[in-house]
């Protein structure tokens, strides 16, 4: 199993400004993956990030607005840039050890609220 | 990805068995099937998950059409604290996929005392 910590937990933050979201793992995994839920809808994969490597990011998702780091096997972050309260959402981090059908686990999520 | 389908929502008396289904007819050879649960203001947790046969853990059991297109989630005493979300997810290895998972809308599970 993986346990997550994902900071901070919540925050508010004015329009134009940037969040970096801490993901830390207390194990050592390949795999990780960020997800945006937006209000009242089920989860959107942003990118996937693999150490040493580039993050790989979906149809609709930018590295120029959420730039991502992965400097190790149990940590990575999430910058969320230039915001806009159509940025609100919660965001997660989840891992998975890469075998085929083992399960991912999840962090608590970090609700963001853009003004 | 291959997509899934689930009844938006259901609901269920506390302490009855309840069965949520999931059709997945485009499912492929190297599909497993996945199920998490996301509970109010917390992160989806795993569930179970299988590739042909019956599965059980024990949180629930999973039951697999012989065709694999569609399976079963079977809670066998729901509680208060089953209500949630539902994901039914079919996680794929193949054509350089690196086995993310991707969530349709799910189904919104109510018990009800």
């Amino acid at each position: 199993s993986a346990v997550i910590s994902q900071k901070p937990s919540r925050d508010i933050c004015q329009r134009g400004t940037s969040l970096t979201i801490q993901c830390q793992v207390d194990s050592q995994v390949t795999m990780m993956f960020w997800y945006r839920q937006q209000p009242g809808q089920s989860l959107t994969l942003i990118a996937t990030a693999n150490q040493g490597s580039e993050a790989t990011y979906e149809s609709g998702f930018v590295i120029d607005k959420f730039p991502i780091s992965r400097p190790n096997l149990t940590f990575s972050t999430l910058t969320v840039s230039n915001m806009s309260p159509e940025d609100s959402s919660i965001y997660l981090c989840s891992v998975n050890q890469g075998a085929r059908g083992a399960e991912a686990f999840f962090g608590q999520g970090t609700r963001l609220t853009v003004v | 990805d291959a997509k899934t389908t689930q009844p938006n929502s259901m609901e269920s008396n506390e302490e009855e068995p309840v069965h949520l289904p999931c059709n997945h007819s485009t499912i492929s050879g190297t599909d497993y099937i996945h199920w998490y649960r996301q509970l109010p203001s917390q992160g989806p947790e795993y569930v179970i998950h299988g590739l042909t046969s019956n599965v059980n853990n024990r949180m629930a059991s999973l039951a697999i059409a012989e065709d694999r297109k569609s399976s079963t989630l079977i809670l066998h005493r729901a509680t208060l604290r089953d209500a949630a979300v539902y994901y039914c997810i079919l996680r794929d290895y193949g054509g350089g996929s690196q086995g993310n998972l991707i969530f349709g809308k799910g189904t919104k599970l109510s018990v009800k005392p």
